[in-house]
């Protein structure tokens, strides 16, 4: 089945900064990448999402980029703020692959002021 | 629009007690799911629906039991729980598979196993 793996578990950047959260898949069928925020104690919700299609998203201060022929991709948050503090997971699926989104573990972003 | 409800929020049980997770959405979803999330483990499907009558196993589904016996309901059955069954688990729903759409997750259950 799909592994994910994400890296780094934790990330720790100044206010204003910006912060790169790298992932990596292990099948080439995978044609779905998702990011989800989770907030401290609250529900995971979606902030971006990619399809293997195109190999760049953007939406305001949070892009998403992917390649496929490396099998990674990777979320990028440009002039972090306070309220970006949170967990952070991408995810992959496989069209027809049974509605299985496969989670990486988590990133821990921190942004210090 | 409350979206996706689980209940109970905490809970502590007694190692081989059993007990059920509810879970319930408004929009109309076809797709549901459960998840358990571990620390430094990310999300981890248990079971899946496709539909009303329809259930499928995920990646860690032993020790779980599941039901859709309508569109907006989903509960989640522990059978003999064990303290590796500590968790937190949410649920989720969605308009289309996960590989198209967006997962609309609860607010999760605490579960503890003592």
């Amino acid at each position: 089945g799909e592994n994910v793996e994400q890296h780094p578990s934790t990330l720790s950047v100044q206010e204003g900064d910006s912060a790169v959260i790298k992932c990596t898949y292990s099948d080439s069928a995978s044609n779905y990448f998702p990011w989800y925020k989770q907030e401290l104690g609250k529900r995971p919700q979606l902030i971006i999402d990619i399809r293997s299609n195109v190999g760049e998203k953007k939406d305001q201060r949070i892009a998403v980029t992917l390649n496929k022929t490396a099998k990674h991709f990777s979320l990028h948050i440009t002039e972090t703020q306070p309220e970006d503090s949170a967990v952070y997971f991408c995810a992959a699926s496989i069209e027809g692959g049974g509605n299985k989104l496969t989670f990486g573990t988590g990133t821990q972003l921190k942004v210090e002021l | 629009n409350a979206g996706v409800t689980q209940t109970p929020k905490f809970r502590i049980l007694k190692i081989g007690q059993s007990m059920t997770l509810q879970c319930t959405q408004d929009m109309n979803h076809n797709y549901m799911y459960w998840y358990r999330q571990d620390p430094g483990m990310g999300l981890k499907l248990i079971y899946y629906s496709v539909g009303a009558g329809i259930t499928d196993k995920g990646e860690v589904p032993n020790g779980y039991n599941v039901s859709r016996s309508t569109t907006e309901d989903f509960p989640l059955r522990l059978e003999l729980a064990a303290p590796s069954q500590t968790s937190v688990y949410f649920c989720a729903s969605s308009a289309v598979g996960p590989n198209t759409g967006e997962l609309f997750f609860g607010e999760g259950s605490r579960l503890t196993v003592l």
